[in-house]
């Protein structure tokens, strides 16, 4: 069973704080990696898709980091916002399929 | 971004009857659309992938005929929940992209679907 695991859940941050999490997943046959945010009422919006191992992607506050040797990708808010509040959904593409982890909530306390 | 709309955002319906979802890509030609749907507290499943004039590729466990998906044009994907039952209630999202899995997906804002 091919599984994508994010971690923690959930999670609390103080505004201005900055905030990281985690994606895993299987390290064989790996294509690429896509990271979303999705908020309350909204449709899920694509924030980075990763395909190089070593790969550093940047928007702005957000940026990520994957490596595929060892399966995880780390997803970086620095100087979070009320508007940064959602769950943050990462994506496996491989073997022609795409599996989504559960997600991270993430609520910005003011 | 490119837009993606899906109609109805909600739907109840009665054990027995058929639904349809349509999802249309309106800034852009999608070559490729995908369904997913999603039970509480779970992850996005991917249902089907289906490209424009062709048959749906469905996932292992999705019935194609219980769930019926059309893909008529480069902006238009409709999925037909045939002889809906209780267990068939779930929110059901979309998702269009310009190339296959690889590719960047913009998706819709989903449709709650509720069958009684």
């Amino acid at each position: 069973i091919l599984n994508v695991e994010q971690s923690p859940q959930s999670l609390h941050v103080q505004e201005g704080d900055s905030t990281n999490f985690t994606c895993s997943f299987p390290s064989s046959n790996f294509y690429a990696l896509h990271w979303y945010r999705w908020e309350t009422a909204k449709s899920p919006e694509a924030l980075f898709v990763m395909t190089l191992n070593g790969d550093e992607k940047k928007k702005g506050r957000i940026s990520a980091t994957l490596n595929t040797k060892e399966g995880y990708s780390y997803l970086y808010i620095k100087g979070s916002q009320p508007e940064d509040s959602a769950t943050y959904l990462c994506a496996l593409n491989r073997d022609d399929k795409i599996i989504f982890g559960k997600g991270t909530r993430l609520h910005i306390l003011p | 971004g490119a837009v993606v709309s899906q109609h109805p955002s909600r739907v109840i319906c009665k054990s027995g009857t058929s639904v349809k979802i349509e999802c249309r890509s309106l800034d852009f030609q999608a070559t490729t659309m995908f369904w997913y749907r999603q039970f509480p507290k779970q992850s996005l499943m991917l249902m089907a992938t289906s490209n424009e004039g062709s048959k749906a590729t469905y996932e292992q466990g999705v019935e194609k005929d219980k769930f019926l998906i059309n893909h008529a044009s480069l902006t238009l994907s409709t999925l037909t929940v045939t002889s809906a039952h209780p267990e068939d209630s779930s929110f059901y999202i979309c998702s269009a992209s310009l190339g296959g899995a690889s590719y960047e997906q913009y998706f819709g804002p989903g449709t709650r679907l509720t069958v009684t």
